[in-house]
């Protein structure tokens, strides 16, 4: 089955720095992968997805995320962070083969002024 | 057009009590999922369905959680003789169909049971 993994369960940054969180995926197939973040007591809200085509996929919010095949990794960047992006953020593999979707066990974080 | 809605957004019980929560999912959305977010952690997957049919249950931790869809709209996530161990996040998500679309989440209901 696919899995991913969130390396850093928190990172901090300061305002106006580069946001770098780290995502590495396993799957037998083609993955399908996602950023979610979550705001506090609310539910996940897609920032990019990447299914095919162009490996370099730009979201919300200035966030976008580069899929490696070689590397196995899906990891996401903003190069400026803000205030506004202190949140929890989850990295979620699916395939063709499965219904479930998997979550990484998330990043939180923290920019500071 | 309005998004996933949940309810109740929190939810108290005593341990052994049934619940029952329900998830609106947003209209013409074919796929629905149930997951459990414990604190901390990211969202588990428990169940999918696709219109009315259950097609997947092998994330409902025990025989005491149930989940029904009956017209392929509304659905409700029921858990019979809670345990203090079902204390979490209960999270829905639809989308048009599954796999390599992005799943809408609710706001998820907060299960906390004494």
């Amino acid at each position: 089955a696919q899995s991913v993994t969130q390396l850093g369960s928190h990172v901090s940054v300061s305002e106006g720095a580069l946001v770098l969180l780290r995502c590495n995926y396993s799957s037998s197939v083609p993955p399908y992968l996602f950023w979610y973040v979550q705001y506090p007591n609310q539910g996940l809200q897609l920032l990019l997805k990447y299914t095919t085509g162009a490996t370099l996929v730009k979201g919300i919010n200035g966030f976008e995320a580069e899929f490696k095949k070689s590397e196995t990794s899906f990891h996401l960047t903003k190069p400026s962070a803000h205030m506004s992006d202190a949140a929890e953020y989850f990295c979620a593999v699916s395939t063709l083969l499965n219904n479930d979707m998997r979550f990484g066990a998330g990043t939180r974080l923290t920019v500071k002024p | 057009g309005a998004g996933v809605s949940q309810s109740p957004r929190y939810k108290v019980a005593k341990r052994g009590q049934d619940v029952a929560l329900r998830c609106d999912p947003i209209s013409g959305h074919v796929s629905l999922f149930w997951y459990q977010q414990a604190l901390g952690q990211g969202p588990e997957f428990l169940t999918y369905f696709q219109n009315e049919a259950q097609l997947d249950k092998s994330g409902l931790p025990s025989d005491r959680f149930f989940a029904e869809r009956p017209e392929g709209s509304v659905s409700t996530l029921k858990i019979q003789r809670t345990q203090q161990e079902d204390s979490a996040v209960y999270l829905c998500a639809s989308s048009l169909v599954a796999h390599n679309q992005p799943q809408h989440f609710g706001d998820g209901t907060r299960l906390s049971i004494l």
